[in-house]
């Protein structure tokens, strides 16, 4: 247990289909991040989010669109999507401006679009 | 941001000690080094930190040498369980503007 909650651990969906996934962190963390892994390779930063707003979009495709409520809670809304996004998408957070020097991260989320 | 290069691979058997080297060349003065852990499936896990000379924990120790251009994690008597991919990240992610962009990794294969 990490302090970082993921939901769904696995999720299915057709290329028609709108889900959204969801992550919740209990550190009490202000910065909060998106990743994408496919298989077997490194981790991509989708989006960061700081103080609630969002300060990195790594040229992510406009069918992924984060929102973050407050500091505690960031989704991920999916629409659209294509079978080479499937992959497992990772949520971390962190303290800035003073606290933990390290990040925590999720268990993921493991996405196959069909 | 610092750019990091490590090996892409290694193995080892177990009950060995691993030496995974990063270099940081372009390494500023408030960057720390931070390694990090990731098992299939699963996020990254925090292992150590360091700024300068040496840093041990119970997981593993880190060799942080004067110029800080290079790191070496170490992981003492190696097992199974070990096999994972190793990252070095440098920065301040408590500064704000160092986002966490993690490299390809060293993947450790360790071998009965």
């Amino acid at each position: 247990e990490t302090g970082v909650t993921q939901t769904p651990r696995h999720l299915v969906m057709g290329m028609t289909n709108k889900k959204s996934l969801k992550c919740e962190q209990h550190l009490g963390h202000n910065a909060m991040y998106w990743y994408k892994q496919s298989a077997k390779k490194p981790l991509e930063l989708m989006f960061v989010y700081n103080f609630k707003e969002q300060t990195e979009n790594n040229s992510v495709p406009s069918r992924f669109s984060p929102e973050c409520p407050n500091s505690s809670h960031l989704f991920l809304h999916l629409h659209t999507l294509q079978p080479e996004d499937s992959a497992l998408y990772l949520c971390a957070s962190s303290q800035v401006q003073g606290g933990d020097t390290e990040a925590f991260f999720g268990q993921g989320t493991r996405l196959t679009v069909v | 941001l610092a750019k990091t290069t490590q090996p892409i691979s290694m193995d080892s058997y177990e009950g060995q000690e691993v030496n995974i080297t990063c270099s940081h060349n372009n390494i500023a003065t408030n960057d720390y080094i931070t390694w990090y852990q990731q098992f299939p499936s699963q996020g990254p896990r925090f292992i150590i930190q360091g700024y300068k000379t040496k840093v041990t924990n119970e997981v593993a120790s880190l060799f942080i040498p004067a110029d800080r251009k290079s790191s070496t994690l170490s992981l003492p008597r190696v097992s199974l369980s070990d096999t994972a991919v190793y990252y070095c990240l440098v920065g301040d992610i408590r500064a704000g503007n160092t986002p966490l962009v993690f490299g390809k990794g060293t993947r450790l294969s360790v071998i009965a």
